[in-house]
């Protein structure tokens, strides 16, 4: 089975705070996306990478970066984080082929106070 | 405007009722349509409809696609406790690695 792993499953950070939310695949997949989910908003794409060290926004990048320089791990990185970023992050995966069914970790729950 | 719709946004049944989640998408550009369970956690995913497979079935729950009317549902027979959950439909776009996601549907079952 695919393994998707986040590193924290629950995160409380100070606002302006610099944040990495870490993302590791074992399945050897080229893809990885990072999604926010939100009540009423449903799931909304930040980055997605489809090989190393290559990236493309999604709907929603502003206030966030992402590095992935090895292929298993991608990181998102809020620079300073905002109050406005509190939220469900969900990082996934997937193979080259186009529309491959994402495999999802189990989320990390960001709180900014 | 969003691109995938669901409806409806909540449903309480109860055990050993039958629902059906409906789910609308836009044509252009369209590759696929998915189904994704999501409990406490991650979203599992359900199903994969395309253009050469428009039904799939797997044990109480079945989906097709609707290409003419542009919708799917899921429909899910003698629901049990274990299938309160939100469930979510994404379309993958032509020549896209991503998903667009609806805004889901929130299904409880009661004893």
């Amino acid at each position: 089975d695919v393994k998707v792993t986040q590193s924290s499953r629950y995160l409380v950070k100070r606002t302006g705070e610099k944040v990495f939310l870490e993302c590791v695949q074992d399945m050897d997949h080229e893809n990885m996306f990072w999604y926010r989910q939100d009540p009423g908003l449903g799931l909304r794409l930040i980055y997605f990478s489809y090989d190393v060290k290559m990236k493309e926004k999604g709907d929603i990048p502003e206030g966030y970066s992402v590095s992935r320089e090895k292929k298993e791990r991608f990181s998102l990185i809020l620079e300073s984080a905002s109050t406005n970023q509190t939220s469900m992050y969900l990082c996934a995966s997937s193979p080259w082929a186009y529309n491959s069914p994402l495999h999802f970790g189990n989320g990390t729950r960001l709180t900014v106070t | 405007e969003d691109k995938v719709v669901q409806s409806p946004l909540s449903l309480v049944v109860h055990e050993g009722d039958t629902v059906t989640l409906n789910c609308s998408y836009e044509v252009t550009n369209f590759r696929s349509l998915l189904w994704y369970k999501q409990e406490k956690k991650a979203p599992t995913f359900l199903f994969m409809l395309t253009s050469s497979g428009i039904e799939k079935k797997s044990g109480r729950l079945s989906s097709i696609l609707d290409k003419k009317e542009l919708f799917s549902i899921l429909n899910i027979t003698a629901t049990q406790t274990g299938d309160s959950a939100v469930y979510l439909c994404a379309q993958g776009g032509a020549g896209s690695y991503q998903l667009t996601f609806g805004k889901g549907t929130k299904l409880s079952v009661i004893p």
